[in-house]
């Protein structure tokens, strides 16, 4: 069975404190990782697709990485209004078309 | 100008009564899907359909049915509701299911309370 697990539960930075939230999965064949952002009382916000090893990709202070069992996604120099739950998806080869699936989320607060 | 729509935003009832929630997207996607967020923000896929078709049906209550007439609209109808059945729905879409399309776009969510 397909696993998505995300650490830390929490994480609570200073404004201008960079760090990185960690997804860590077990899937029969990666089609791809997706991240997304929650903010309380909406839906996700998808935030980038990863499709292979090695693979990177940036926007603004977010940059999302990928090896062949994680992903990490780099907050640099966070900003109060990136406080959110981070949600980390994989969609797995063998699996029914199109199902994702989630992680418990990272929830990220950033004090000013 | 919202992508994927959902109503109602709240919904609260009894016990053993029938709901609907209604979504829509307007962002052209052929494939559409289901999601339950539980109190402890885990979200599960439970349906998704492509073109009209049910593609993904996971374990799921019997008393949940999906109902798609045209692939623009996804709507969930649940009978007999249960306590347990208190969640967050997410609807959601993607240009398709294959990994290469499958960013997906989701809804403001309904916030259902049984009671």
């Amino acid at each position: 069975e397909d696993q998505v697990t995300q650490s830390p539960e929490a994480l609570r930075l200073q404004e201008g404190e960079s760090s990185s939230l960690n997804c860590s999965y077990t899937v029969s064949g990666l089609r791809g990782l997706f991240w997304y952002r929650q903010d309380p009382g909406k839906g996700p916000e998808f935030l980038f697709t990863l499709y292979s090893a090695g693979e990177e990709k940036e926007k603004e202070r977010l940059k999302a990485t990928l090896t062949k069992k994680e992903s990490f996604l780099h907050i640099t120099a966070p900003k109060p209004e990136d406080s959110a739950t981070y949600l980390c998806a994989v969609a797995a080869g063998g699996t029914s078309y199109g199902k994702l699936t989630f992680g418990q989320g990272t929830i990220l607060t950033v004090h000013p | 100008d919202t992508a994927v729509s959902q109503t109602p935003k709240y919904l609260v009832t009894q016990m053993g009564n029938d709901k609907s929630i209604k979504c829509e997207q307007n962002l052209g996607h052929d494939t559409m899907y289901w999601y339950k967020q539980d109190s402890k923000k885990f979200l599960k896929i439970m349906f998704s359909y492509n073109n009209k078709e049910l593609i993904i049906n996971e374990t799921v209550p019997n008393r949940f049915s999906p109902k798609s007439p045209d692939k623009a609209h996804l709507n969930l109808h649940i009978n007999s509701l249960e306590l347990g059945d208190s969640a967050v729905y997410f609807c959601a879409s993607s240009q398709s299911g294959r990994a290469r399309n499958n960013e997906q776009f989701f809804g403001p969510g309904t916030r259902l309370t049984v009671l």
